[in-house]
C-alpha cells in the first residue's frame, strides 16, 4: 500500500458526460501527479500540482482539468467524454516538487460507452 | 523534446542478471533518471534513481554514462516475481514548461 488513495475504483459512463476523479496523496507529500494509461499509448503524464499550484503540464486535453485543494487532495475533471478516454487514470504523489520518487495510487478505471 | 526508447520486451530465467537499457538523448541538464516497476492493474512502483555514474540499492543498480544519453537498469538474480513492466522516466523542458517523459516500458518475462 503506497498511501495514495483514489476514488472511485471503477467508473462507467456514457459519451458526452463529465466525471470527477479524486486523489488523496500520502501524508506529508506536497505534489500530486495525474497520469492516463491506455493499452495503445502507455503511461501518459497529464499534469502536476505542487502545494496547490500547477507545476508541470503534459499532454492534458482541454476537455480535462485538475486542481489541488488546500488540504492537498486533488481532483481530475474529465468532460465531454469520448470512447477514447477509456483508460486507467493514476494519481501519484511525491514529497517535493521534483518528480523523481513518486508513489502511485491504485488507479481509477474509466470506461466510456 | 526528450524522447525515451526502451526494448519492448525481454525474456530471462530465474537466477540470471537482467539489464534493461533506456536511451534518452535530450534529457534536461538538471534532471535525474528514474526507473519504475509495474505489475498488471497496479500503479508503477519506484525502483531507483540516479544522475550519473552508478547507483545501487537493495533491489537494483543503475548505470549512467558520462554523456547521460542512456541508462541501464540492472536486476541481479531475477526471480519469477520480477516479471513486470519496467519504465524509465526523465524530465525535459519545453520552453518554460517542464514535461515528464516516460518510456513505453519493457515487459520482462522471467521463466523458471
Amino acid at each position: 500500500d503506497s498511501g495514495v488513495t483514489q476514488t472511485p475504483k471503477h467508473l462507467i459512463t456514457a459519451t458526452g458526460q463529465r466525471v470527477t476523479l479524486r486523489c488523496s496523496p500520502r501524508s506529508g507529500d506536497l505534489s500530486v501527479y495525474w497520469y492516463q494509461q491506455s493499452l495503445d499509448q502507455g503511461l501518459q503524464f497529464l499534469i502536476q500540482y505542487y502545494n496547490g499550484e500547477e507545476r508541470a503540464k503534459g499532454n492534458i486535453l482541454e476537455r480535462f482539468s485538475a486542481q489541488q485543494f488546500p488540504d492537498l487532495h486533488s481532483e481530475l475533471n474529465l468532460s465531454s467524454l469520448e470512447l477514447g478516454d477509456s483508460a486507467l487514470y493514476f494519481c501519484a504523489s511525491s514529497v517535493g516538487g521534483d518528480p523523481y520518487e513518486q508513489y502511485f495510487g491504485p488507479g481509477t478505471r474509466l470506461t466510456v460507452t | 523534446l526528450a524522447k525515451t526508447t526502451q526494448p519492448i520486451s525481454m525474456d530471462s530465467y530465474e537466477g540470471q542478471e537482467v539489464n534493461i537499457t533506456c536511451s534518452h538523448n535530450n534529457i534536461a541538464t538538471n534532471d535525474y533518471i528514474t526507473w519504475y516497476q509495474q505489475f498488471p492493474s497496479q500503479g508503477p512502483r519506484f525502483i531507483i534513481q540516479g544522475y550519473k555514474t552508478k547507483v545501487t540499492n537493495e533491489v537494483a543498480s543503475l548505470f549512467i554514462p558520462a554523456d547521460r544519453k542512456s541508462s541501464t537498469l540492472s536486476l541481479p538474480r531475477v526471480s519469477l516475481s520480477d516479471t513486470a513492466v519496467y519504465y524509465c522516466l526523465v524530465g525535459d523542458m519545453d520552453g518554460n514548461n517542464r514535461k515528464l517523459i516516460w518510456g513505453l516500458g519493457t515487459s520482462l518475462a522471467v521463466n523458471p
